[in-house]
């Protein structure tokens, strides 16, 4: 099974930072690598498909970055409604393994 | 409106046996493969098992292998997940996912969950 390791587990930013959370997977994925953002008490939304591609409607602050094993997901600009747990997951092969997250909360 | 909309979730011995289902609506359901992704409380997101459109390629968890059996009943667009012989270890949400295919398959819309919990 293909491991997906995320950095940082949690970070303090303030609104207006900008964020960058790595995912690294145990062997090379190409760029078969998803971001999806969890709200407390909410469904996970995918906000990056295939390392790169922004999701409708998400917000261009939103950007992701990578291929191989090294991956990057970056909020341009911390707003309010941006505090929540971030998630990677590989769809290389099954299983699809998710990261373990990375909790975004407020400086 | 794309809707999936869990059901069957509730408190079960260990050892014992449920069985969910998640009703589609707003989509053809028999164009995309579907999923069921859990998260225990507090914990991280664990994909769990899916299954092709036409039922012909399916594929499960470690975990739950063996356990649990997904199948799928396009004429009523839903999806079922049988789990049996049931663990504390199986407690969480359980959300009903729809694949997207587009350069890569993700997951693009999610159900708000039925949670299982598995205790005597």
């Amino acid at each position: 099974d293909i491991q997906m390791t995320q950095s940082p587990s949690s970070l303090s930013a303030s609104v207006g930072d900008r964020v960058t959370i790595t995912c690294r997977a145990s062997q090379s994925i190409s760029s078969y690598l998803n971001w999806y953002q969890q709200k407390p008490g909410r469904a996970p939304k995918v906000l990056i498909y295939a390392a790169s591609n922004l999701q409708s409607a998400v917000p261009s602050r939103f950007s992701g970055s990578g291929s191989g094993t090294d991956f990057t997901l970056t909020i341009s600009s911390l707003q309010p409604e941006d505090f929540a747990t971030y998630y990677c997951q590989q769809s290389y092969s099954t299983p699809r393994t998710f990261g373990q997250g990375t909790k975004v909360e407020i400086k | 409106e794309v809707q999936l909309v869990e059901s069957g979730g509730g408190l079960v011995l260990p050892g014992r046996s449920l069985r969910l289902s998640c009703a589609a609506s707003g989509f053809t359901f028999d164009d995309y493969a579907m999923h069921w992704v859990r998260q225990a409380p507090g914990k991280g997101l664990e994909w769990v098992s899916g299954i092709s459109w036409n039922s012909g390629d399916i594929g499960y968890a470690d975990s739950v292998k063996g356990r649990f059996t997904i199948s799928r009943d396009n004429a009523k667009n839903s999806l079922y997940l049988q789990m049996n012989s049931l663990r504390p270890e199986d407690t969480a949400l359980y959300y009903c996912t729809k694949e997207a295919a587009v350069i890569t398959t993700y997951f693009d819309c999610w159900g708000q969950g039925t949670l299982v919990t598995v205790s005597s």
